[in-house]
């Protein structure tokens, strides 16, 4: 079982709300990525980081933002939800060093807006 | 543009029957490829790597073949049972630095007793 941890597992909420998707990871890899999938569906990276203060934005474009201020953890924040954001976020961590290249991830968040 | 492409009808096939699923990649030389399987509502779960200068990569009852002339891999389940029943996902690094992951949009596995 992956050591990575995301919260909450379901979450539905209302059109202009604040949400924040939680992430953290105890297996200490700087590496760290939020996908979205539809289902059905492949994943999208939307951001990723490499360590601490580092942020990236992924292959899909979001209006969502991210912040890493400390290695085990990396929140997705999205400041007004809207239906369209409606999907479900996957978070994964790797150390990609060596041959370590696989990806970690948690359970998933089902983010229904409605 | 890179592509990384799956099979997206499922494979229906009966237990004990070997499993074969294709990932195909276009316009882009991938230094490794990685399978996984992902069950629903769930996160992927990582299962074998196979590298530019591999053929074949084994463990247990699964198989993964890497053929650079094809541009294909092919990743195969011996006496299959219906909890293998799952969908398989196919990745690769598209950078450079191979910092990310790019994955295919997966093939559903469906064994039947």
């Amino acid at each position: 079982e992956a050591d990575i941890y995301q919260t909450p597992r379901y979450l539905v909420i209302g059109t202009g709300k604040k949400i924040t998707l939680e992430c953290s990871q105890t297996m200490g890899h700087d590496k760290m990525y939020w996908y979205q999938q539809d289902p059905g569906m492949e994943l999208h990276l939307i951001h990723y980081s490499y360590g601490v203060n580092s942020t990236e934005k992924g292959d899909l474009s979001s209006e969502s933002t991210v912040s890493r201020i400390r290695t085990e953890h990396f929140p997705l924040t999205l400041e007004s939800a809207r239906p369209s954001h409606t999907s479900q976020y996957l978070c994964a961590s790797s150390d990609f060093t060596g041959s370590n290249t696989e990806a970690f991830f948690g359970q998933g968040t089902r983010l229904t807006v409605v | 543009s890179q592509k990384i492409e799956q099979n997206s009808e499922a494979l229906n096939i009966q237990e004990g029957k070997t499993a074969t699923l294709t990932c195909n990649y276009t316009n882009y030389s991938p230094a490794y490829l990685q399978w996984y399987r992902q069950d629903p509502g769930r996160g992927p779960v990582f299962l074998l790597l196979i590298r530019e200068n591999e053929k074949e990569k084994r463990k247990e009852r699964l198989k993964v073949t890497f053929d650079t002339t094809l541009k294909q891999s092919l990743f195969h389940i011996t006496a299959s049972q219906p909890a293998d029943s799952a969908t398989y996902l196919c990745a690769s690094p598209f950078d450079s630095g191979y910092s990310t992951l790019t994955f295919g949009k997966g093939t559903m596995l469906l064994v039947s007793p």
